[in-house]
């Protein structure tokens, strides 16, 4: 069964510093991995999405890594903002006619503190 | 723009009643689909269309239907609301059902069953 297993459960940092948040999955063929950003209440909103051929994608202070090989991605947050408390969620779409099943984590709690 | 919409935003049911959530985009995307996510749990997907007229089961089905009739348009059906069915759901929409294209979400519908 595809899985998508996500680290830490929860996060707690001080405004102004970097954290990395981790993802590590089983689907396979896989075609492409996502991160969302979902605040409190609200829909999960797109931050990246990278095809298998990728190794990174940012988005301003939000920096994705994938490798392929291992089933592992990484989300690093650069000069962490209050704006951030969120939580983070992983998703990784199938290769092939299963490419509308995404398989979701859990998802990653942080909280920025002053 | 308004992306997706989803009504109502709360709804308290009590066992056995019926009722639809409403979804609606106006980004003209094929794909659209309906999930709920539940503490400790990622999202699941209950049911998907990959255009008008065409409907599928997901992940967790059972006590659910949708229809398609228009591009724009996907509602979600309760047939007879249980306790289970408890829960926070979310309608997405992307271009194509294939690929790594964005895909976007409402704001949720929280739902209680009594």
């Amino acid at each position: 069964k595809n899985q998508v297993e996500q680290s830490p459960q929860s996060l707690i940092i001080l405004e102004g510093k970097n954290c990395t948040l981790q993802c590590n999955y089983t689907v396979s063929p896989f075609s492409n991995l996502r991160w969302y950003k979902q605040d409190t209440g609200r829909g999960p909103v797109s931050l990246t999405i990278m095809t298998f051929s990728e190794n990174t994608k940012s988005n301003g202070r939000y920096t994705a890594t994938l490798d392929a090989d291992t089933k592992q991605s990484s989300l690093h947050i650069t000069a962490s903002q209050l704006s951030d408390s969120a939580s983070y969620i992983c998703v990784v779409s199938p290769l092939g006619a299963g490419s509308y099943q995404l398989t979701f984590g859990k998802g990653t709690k942080l909280s920025v503190i002053p | 723009n308004a992306g997706v919409t989803q009504t109502p935003k709360f709804q308290v049911l009590k066992t056995g009643q019926s009722m639809t959530l409403q979804c609606a985009q106006d980004m003209n995307h094929e794909y659209m689909s309906w999930y709920r996510q539940d503490p400790g749990m990622g999202l699941r997907l209950i049911h998907y269309s990959v255009g008008a007229g065409i409907t599928d089961q997901g992940e967790v089905p059972n006590g659910y239907n949708v229809s398609r009739s228009t591009t724009e348009d996907f509602p979600l059906r309760l047939l007879s609301a249980a306790p289970s069915q408890t829960s926070v759901y979310f309608c997405a929409s992307r271009l194509t059902s294939g690929a790594a294209y964005e895909q976007y979400f409402g704001p949720g519908t929280r739902l209680t069953v009594t």
